[in-house]
């Protein structure tokens, strides 16, 4: 079956200037997650929804991200104002559940010139 | 605060040898400790995983060994080919930690033929 798929696969974009990023998770997958991963880094926690419960924001490293997920499927992060320490690629995980296997899309490289 | 440490940074191994990657974890509320794997311009693919009160998993060329008592456990890659040449991520999830994962590092793996 199809896995998770992200949109755009690379996006350059000019400092201050708003970005989304889509993903769309696995088919029936309820949980869905949002990591950074930034050059030579390894992956940082962002966000993560599960159901209709009240998505975990915590990651988040200020208020110029957020995050919604429509109809349970589709979730869109968006960067306001985006600064050049936001490059980095940004992945999308889902899973059946919380407790179980997450699956990565391909990531979005973000750059900001 | 990184609460999964892995090492090393990098390793350089012969066709047939065996990598081993290490990673230690300090919040003991982590109940699930998957491994993964990072080709360039890839997502993050799960590789294997294991849960505390197991203490060695294999699946084909790869065995996590884990220690509970030492709130260790490391991935060893068996008769390594240059196929095998990737970032691979140790992870941790679960429990009052929160539903998301905390990864390591990363350990950029060469296999020579």
């Amino acid at each position: 079956g199809a896995g998770v798929s992200q949109s755009p696969s690379n996006k350059v974009t000019e400092k201050g200037k708003d970005v989304e990023l889509r993903c769309d998770p696995i088919s029936g997958h309820t949980a869905l997650y949002w990591y950074r991963q930034s050059l030579g880094q390894g992956l940082e926690f962002l966000i993560y929804f599960q159901g209709n419960s009240a998505p975990d924001k915590s990651g988040l490293p200020s208020d110029r991200f957020s995050a919604e997920r429509t109809g349970g499927s589709v979730s869109t992060l968006t960067i306001q104002r985006t600064q050049q320490e936001d490059s980095a690629v940004y992945l999308c995980a889902s899973s059946l559940s919380l407790a179980v296997e997450q699956y990565f899309g391909p990531g979005t490289r973000l750059t900001v010139t | 605060q990184q609460q999964v440490k892995q090492s090393p940074q990098s390793l350089i191994v012969q066709k047939g040898g065996i990598p081993i990657i290490n990673c230690a974890y300090e919040n003991t509320a982590f109940d699930y400790f998957p491994w993964y794997q990072q080709f360039p311009g890839k997502g993050p693919a799960l590789l294997i995983a294991i849960r505390p009160d197991v203490s060695e998993k294999k699946e084909g060329r790869f065995t996590i060994s884990f220690n509970k008592s030492a709130k260790q456990f490391s991935l060893h890659i068996m008769d390594s080919q240059p196929g095998d040449s990737a970032t691979y991520f140790c992870a941790a999830f679960g429990g009052a930690a929160g539903n998301k994962l905390t990864f390591g590092g990363g350990t950029r793996v060469l296999v020579k033929p």
